[in-house]
């Protein structure tokens, strides 16, 4: 069990430019989930995997925001045009069957 | 639609005090309960959780919470603090059906000092 890894860890962008985080969830995990996290609050959930299909988007969800988890193993998360309401950090979980969610450290989304 | 009210947003303690953290939810249906604790620039870890039967579930480190079903509580106890339990607090809820998803209070941070 190597956890749920993150990557990158930081990233600084201007306002405007896209970015993408990947998500490598815990093997054998079929649920993957994407939260986001303003400072001072807790995550908010933004979307859903199960396996490869994506089941459930939050209305946080713009459309500028997409995510896949093609074959059903690492997930992208992709912000388009960024805008600076979009600093937070972002979290990824993985779990199976009915257990607790796994959470990874994150990535850290800055905008100039 | 299931929230989480986390009604204070930081406890000071000092070492070796005893410690609560509350927390209540609202749902219309059956949930389970969770705390979850977060160090600076990291993910959230799973403290302890509340799917079924004793509603007094612990901790490996000491902490301990309770499932109050007509106070629509599950406060976070620990009976001693140490320094390094200083984090964020989260407690969280997720139905047993469906996706799943967990919804968060907004986090109480604990301040152990000497």
């Amino acid at each position: 069990d190597t956890g749920v890894s993150q990557n990158p860890r930081h990233k600084i962008t201007k306002r405007g430019q896209n970015v993408t985080f990947r998500c490598d969830p815990i093997s054998e995990h079929n649920r993957l989930y994407w939260y986001r996290q303003t400072l001072g609050q807790g995550p908010e959930f933004l979307t859903y995997f199960q396996n490869e299909a994506q089941l459930e988007k939050s209305r946080l969800l713009s459309d500028r925001f997409s995510a896949e988890r093609p074959k059903g193993s690492f997930s992208t998360l992709e912000i388009q045009r960024t805008e600076q309401g979009d600093s937070a950090m972002y979290l990824c979980a993985s779990t199976r069957d009915n257990q607790p969610q796994h959470f990874g450290d994150g990535t850290r989304l800055s905008i100039l | 639609a299931q929230s989480v009210t986390q009604l204070d947003s930081q406890v000071p303690v000092f070492e070796e005090a005893p410690v609560e953290l509350r927390c209540n939810y609202s749902s219309s249906v059956s949930v389970y309960l969770f705390w979850y604790v977060q160090y600076p620039n990291q993910g959230l870890q799973l403290l302890l959780k509340y799917l079924s039967g004793s509603t007094l579930v612990e901790s490996i480190n000491g902490f301990e919470a309770e499932f109050n079903k007509s106070q629509t509580s599950f406060h976070l106890r620990k009976p001693s603090v140490h320094i390094s339990d200083t984090a964020e607090y989260f407690c969280a809820v997720r139905l047993n059906t469906g996706f799943q998803k967990l919804v968060f209070g907004t986090g109480t941070r604990l301040l152990v000092s000497p």
